[in-house]
């Protein structure tokens, strides 16, 4: 159980072109997600805290209009870069936090390549 | 703000050998630490959690203990093996839910 996917594993855009990925709790309900970074040799980097039916929130130095974050489901988040560009290429990474059970351990996905050309 | 250090950066053994991962943080004020490993372009996979109320936990050949006062944890890997080649990474929850993760080990374990 407790098993996160993301979409897509990896993806390579146009310097300018929107990417959307996806993050999905597949076997249970979740309504806190959250977004991390990781560049090439570095740790994990949170982005920002998706929470369910509202707006998230994001950490200092991370552009809320270009980083668009939805989290529609109780099972679903989505990512978008906005107007990506060569530096936004990186290992994005999500994890999801189950409401049943009342504990604090959350649950990674696979993480979604992007590198932007 | 809460910084988390993981001591070595790398780490290459023979097969076999006992080793320590080392993780600090500088803020005790935490819920749980985690271990987990990542391997190369993966994503990461969880190693061992322990909650702040607990000393330690073990998993198979791993073991982790947590010194919340002085802002250690230490992750014990008996019997290494080239399988366990990989980045270790340490995480603290800062709040319920947020978490800080360390600079990692890379660790090789040559056959």
């Amino acid at each position: 159980g407790a098993v996160v996917s993301q979409h897509p594993s990896w993806v390579i855009c146009k310097s300018g072109t929107s990417v959307k990925i996806e993050c999905r709790s597949l076997d249970f309900q979740a309504t806190t997600m959250f977004w991390y970074r990781q560049f090439p040799k570095q740790s994990l980097m949170l982005m920002a805290t998706s929470n369910e039916g509202s707006k998230a929130t994001y950490e200092q130095g991370v552009e809320k209009d270009k980083f668009l974050i939805n989290h529609a489901s109780l099972t679903l988040s989505t990512l978008t870069v906005t107007s990506a560009h060569p530096e936004d290429s990186s290992f994005y990474i999500c994890s999801a936090l189950p409401v049943a059970g009342g504990g604090n351990e959350q649950f990674f996905g696979p993480g979604t390549r992007l590198t932007v050309l | 703000k809460q910084e988390v250090t993981q001591i070595p950066a790398a780490l290459s053994v023979p097969e076999g050998e006992n080793l320590v991962l080392n993780c600090s943080f500088t803020d005790s004020a935490i819920y749980n630490l985690q271990w987990f490993r990542q391997d190369p372009g993966k994503g990461l996979t969880s190693l061992l959690l322990i909650q702040s109320s607990q000393r330690e936990q073990t998993s198979g050949r791993l073991n982790a203990s947590l010194d919340k006062s002085s802002g250690r944890s230490t992750l014990y890997i008996a019997a290494s093996q080239p399988g366990d080649s990989a980045t270790y990474l340490c995480a603290v929850s800062e709040g319920f839910q947020k978490l800080v993760f360390g600079t990692g080990t890379r660790l090789l374990v040559s056959p």
